[in-house]
């Protein structure tokens, strides 16, 4: 079994300042992991994902992501947000053996002027 | 656009009718997944296609929904006898297959509304 959990539901923050939106996983089989973005009546898109090697991976419009094995952990960062940026924000993990995907209860960030 | 297609794209139905959906996966796709998403939570999985077959079902789902894939196209979700906890989007999303990298592509999903 496995489980997402991302620790802010809601995240407002200003135009042009730096965010973060984290993710803590947990899982007893070998994963994949994933940020999805959903704009408002739209469906999910794909971020950026991390399947093996350097732990800090980069997406599209500026976003990045940092894997801690550790800390099983996989947190989302941009260091100058837009308003366009707002959106929902999902973390996923994908069971490599069951082949599908666990995510998120998902974060709003709010970007305001 | 080779994107994946849902229709129709909502739905309002009075409770105890009959509804189906379907999805068109980008074509190259092997997978095809179902998922739900109610307000304020993340995609919950129900179901999901190797080709034609269907690999494994939610516990979530109960006998009332029934999932098809028979040529190993397109897809229909259907939910018979709806209740109003039936409401939600339901989303498909397809993925490669080969090389099982879990890059899921989703569709801009079906809005169910039971009256």
């Amino acid at each position: 079994a496995q489980s997402v959990t991302q620790l802010d539901s809601q995240v407002p923050v200003f135009e042009e300042a730096p965010v973060e939106l984290r993710c803590n996983y947990s899982s007893s089989v070998s994963v994949y992991l994933f940020w999805y973005v959903q704009y408002p009546n739209q469906g999910l898109q794909l971020l950026l994902k991390y399947l093996s090697g350097s732990t800090l991976v980069k997406g599209i419009n500026g976003f990045e992501a940092e894997f801690n094995k550790s800390q099983t952990s996989f947190h989302l960062r941009k260091p100058s947000v837009h308003i366009s940026d707002t959106a929902e924000y999902f973390c996923a993990v994908w069971n490599t053996n069951a082949g599908k995907s666990t995510f998120g209860d998902g974060t709003t960030l709010t970007v305001k002027p | 656009d080779t994107g994946v297609s849902q229709n129709p794209r909502h739905k309002i139905t009075k409770r105890g009718q009959n509804v189906t959906f379907r999805c068109d996966p980008i074509s190259e796709h092997n997978r095809l997944y179902w998922y739900r998403q109610t307000l304020g939570q993340g995609p919950e999985f129900l179901t999901y296609f190797q080709n034609e077959a269907q690999l494994e079902k939610s516990r979530l789902l109960s006998d009332r929904f029934s999932a098809e894939r028979p040529k190993g196209s397109f897809s229909t979700l259907e939910i018979q006898r709806t209740e109003q906890g039936d409401s939600a989007m339901y989303l498909c999303a397809s993925e490669l297959g080969q090389g099982n990298t879990g890059e899921l592509f989703f569709g801009e999903g079906s809005r169910l509304t039971v009256l």
